[in-house]
């Protein structure tokens, strides 16, 4: 089970920070990803970024400038923070996990119930 | 980057009918090719991986098949609970994993 949590309303320019908690399998299992998907209202899906092995990580290259993915081994979750944000981050924030599959590439299997983040003054 | 076009982008049909969904990659993604499967107001939900093995507890009246750069996602059956969003997405070359647009599954 993934369920996010965290920032829903934000300024313009500030950060948004959203935490996904982890239950049923542990952070630093292996062979595991940890990703953020994000979807605009009435748009498709934008992949956000993942990390692996706790501190290795890829992202979006348009986001890549103000995001950052990180692992919280000793609470079993993991984070998500945009810098800089405008009414375009508004969206609804996945998390999901990725499993290493028999090609050796990750895909996205399990996925949080997805939150709100709104950026208005 | 890897650009997916599904088409069509909405597409209606009558229970019981069979429906396919399209994705055509850019460039080839091998076999590195999910689809989702997104319900009204519900998180993307995994169907389909590796272009044709059915994720765990998928009827089997989903199945995937294609390679290279052309891909299907079909429904032998169309059901009323299969009204929903699909989504494919190739994970074979990142930054970035790219998805298609969508398409739009309504019952007649």
């Amino acid at each position: 089970q993934l369920q996010e949590s965290g920032s829903q309303l934000v300024k313009p320019s500030q950060s948004l920070s959203l935490t996904c908690a982890v239950s049923g399998f542990s952070v630093t299992s292996g062979g595991y990803c940890w990703s953020w998907i994000r979807q605009a209202p009435g748009k498709g899906l934008e992949w956000i970024g993942y990390i692996y092995d706790s501190d290795s990580s890829y992202y979006n290259p348009s986001l890549m400038s103000r995001v950052t993915i990180s692992v919280d081994r000793s609470k079993n979750q993991f984070s998500l923070k945009l810098s800089s944000v405008t009414a375009a981050d508004t969206a609804v924030y996945y998390c999901a996990r990725g499993v290493m599959g028999p090609t050796y590439y990750y895909y996205m299997d399990v996925w949080g119930k997805g939150t709100t983040v709104i950026v208005s003054s | 980057e890897i650009v997916m076009t599904q088409s069509p982008a909405t597409l209606s049909a009558s229970p019981g009918e069979k429906v396919t969904l399209a994705c055509r990659a850019s460039q080839s993604v091998s076999t590195n090719l999910a689809w989702y499967q997104q319900k009204p107001g519900q998180a993307p939900r995994l169907l389909i991986y590796g272009v044709s093995t059915r994720a765990t507890g998928i009827p089997a009246r989903f199945s995937g098949s294609g390679s290279g750069t052309a891909f299907t996602l079909t429904i032998s059956s169309l059901q009323s609970e299969d009204v929903a969003v699909y989504y494919c997405q190739q994970y074979d070359n990142w930054p970035p994993w790219m998805f298609g647009q969508g398409t739009k599954v309504e019952i007649k």
